[in-house]
């Protein structure tokens, strides 16, 4: 069965430090789509970033990067040089394929995380 | 662009009453749903809609109506409210209910059902 799990429920660190949070997920599927969205104390979802089940390059958008490993079905998020900004729940999702264009998204538990400064 | 539009943004019901949220989207996509969002569960997927008139259940229907008589609105509707209904509702649109899309989410909607 499909499945996300964030294990991390909560990280504090203090500003400066790199901190990464952790997704695995689970699914039949060999093509499906990976996600990361953003939940600010406002509490809005924001989108983050997209990964295909084919393209296991990681990527690196200023002091986010995301490493994405088909082997251990993992897709976990680096902040590197926190913010106070940076506070938010972060969840990861996923979306298979064969989902027959319902456009469900799979949603771990989240991840809260505070930046002290 | 407006995004997705969500209200109330705040809502307080007693058990039994009936009330609609509203969502509206303004990227012309075919799809929209509707989520609860409970602490340590994630986001759950409640009805969700590949375009105008066609409408389908998510993971967690009951208790929740919908329609879909425009490409814009998606509204939700409880129509006996139950505690068990508290909850943050987050409605999203994407371009189509493929996988591959990314979706929006509007700014939720707060509910507590007393």
């Amino acid at each position: 069965a499909q499945k996300v799990t964030q294990a991390q429920t909560e990280i504090s660190v203090v500003e400066k430090e790199d901190v990464t949070l952790d997704c695995v997920y689970e699914t039949r599927d060999t093509t499906y789509y990976l996600f990361w969205y953003k939940q600010p104390p406002s509490g809005e979802l924001v989108f983050l970033i997209r990964r295909n089940s084919f393209d296991e390059q990681n990527e690196i958008s200023g002091r986010y990067s995301w490493n994405f490993q088909k082997s251990t079905s993992s897709f976990n998020f680096t902040i590197t040089a926190s913010q106070v900004v940076d506070s938010a729940v972060y969840f990861c999702a996923l979306s298979e394929w064969g989902s027959s264009n319902t456009g469900k998204l799979i949603f771990g538990q989240g991840t809260t995380l505070q930046v002290k400064p | 662009n407006a995004g997705v539009t969500q209200t109330p943004k705040f809502q307080v019901l007693k058990t039994g009453q009936s009330m609609t949220l509203q969502c509206a989207q303004d990227m012309n996509h075919e799809y929209m749903s509707w989520y609860r969002q409970d602490p340590g569960m994630g986001l759950r997927l409640i009805h969700y809609s590949v375009g105008a008139g066609i409408t389908d259940q998510g993971e967690v229907p009951n208790g929740y109506n919908v329609s879909r008589s425009t490409t814009e609105d998606f509204p939700l509707r409880l129509l006996s409210a139950a505690p068990s209904q508290t909850s943050v509702y987050f409605c999203a649109s994407s371009r189509t209910g493929g996988s591959q899309e990314t979706q929006y989410f509007g700014p939720g909607t707060r509910l507590l059902v007393l």
